[in-house]
């Protein structure tokens, strides 16, 4: 059974700084990954899609990696700004088509 | 383009009531839609999916149903509603191929009181 985790589970930063947000999951069969953004009391916005034959996707300052073969995947934030403030989450699609969600981690940028 | 929209926003409700919420889709055709349910604190868990007009599948058993009467329209149901089933729901749709994006609602924020 596949499970999606995310560390950590909380981030506060100081705005300016680059930040890593992690997600690992156990089952490598994959067919993609996706990170969702999600702000307080809203539905989800699709970040970045990374097929499993990608290694990495880029939009604007993020960008996103996939390590298939060891389960991981990391959403990277440049000069992250108050505005970034949100909850983040990856999500993993098997073979069965069906999109498995990490909890998410919930990220603080102080101006 | 295409649009998502759920409604209710919010809802309150007693225990024992009915429930029905509401997703339609809008610039696709032949969608494939999800009911998913994120409680406090918790990720979202997948409660139903549906890849055509009458076709249900449902994840986990639960005091909740789904239809889907027309091809965007989804449909989340409850004939009695239980403490249990307060959380944020959330509506989401794909194209029919296998990975594509997945498109959320704004989501209802239901308790059951």
């Amino acid at each position: 059974k596949q499970e999606v985790t995310q560390i950590p589970a909380a981030l506060s930063v100081p705005e300016g700084e680059n930040l890593v947000l992690n997600c690992s999951f156990t089952d490598s069969a994959i067919y993609n990954l996706q990170w969702f953004r999600q702000d307080p009391g809203k539905g989800l916005t699709s970040l970045l899609l990374i097929q499993s034959s990608q290694r990495e996707q880029t939009s604007g300052r993020l960008n996103a990696s996939l390590d298939k073969s060891s389960g991981r995947s990391t959403l990277y934030i440049a000069a992250s700004q108050p505005g970034d403030s949100a909850t983040y989450l990856c999500a993993v699609v098997g073979q069965g088509g069906k999109l498995i969600f990490g909890q998410g981690t919930e990220l603080s940028v102080k101006p | 383009s295409q649009t998502i929209h759920q409604w209710p926003a919010t809802l309150v409700q007693p225990v024992g009531s009915p429930l029905s919420l509401e997703c339609t889709v809008e610039g696709t055709s032949n969608p494939n839609l999800y009911w998913y349910r994120q409680a406090a604190g918790r990720g979202l868990q997948l409660l139903f999916y549906s890849v055509g007009i009458g076709q249900i599948s449902s994840e986990v058993p639960q005091n909740l149903s789904a239809s889907r009467p027309q091809d965007r329209q989804f449909i989340l149901s409850s004939k009695k509603l239980l403490l249990s089933d307060s959380g944020f729901y959330l509506c989401a749709w794909s194209r029919t191929a296998l990975g594509e994006k997945l498109f959320f609602g704004s989501g209802t924020q239901l308790s059951v009181l």
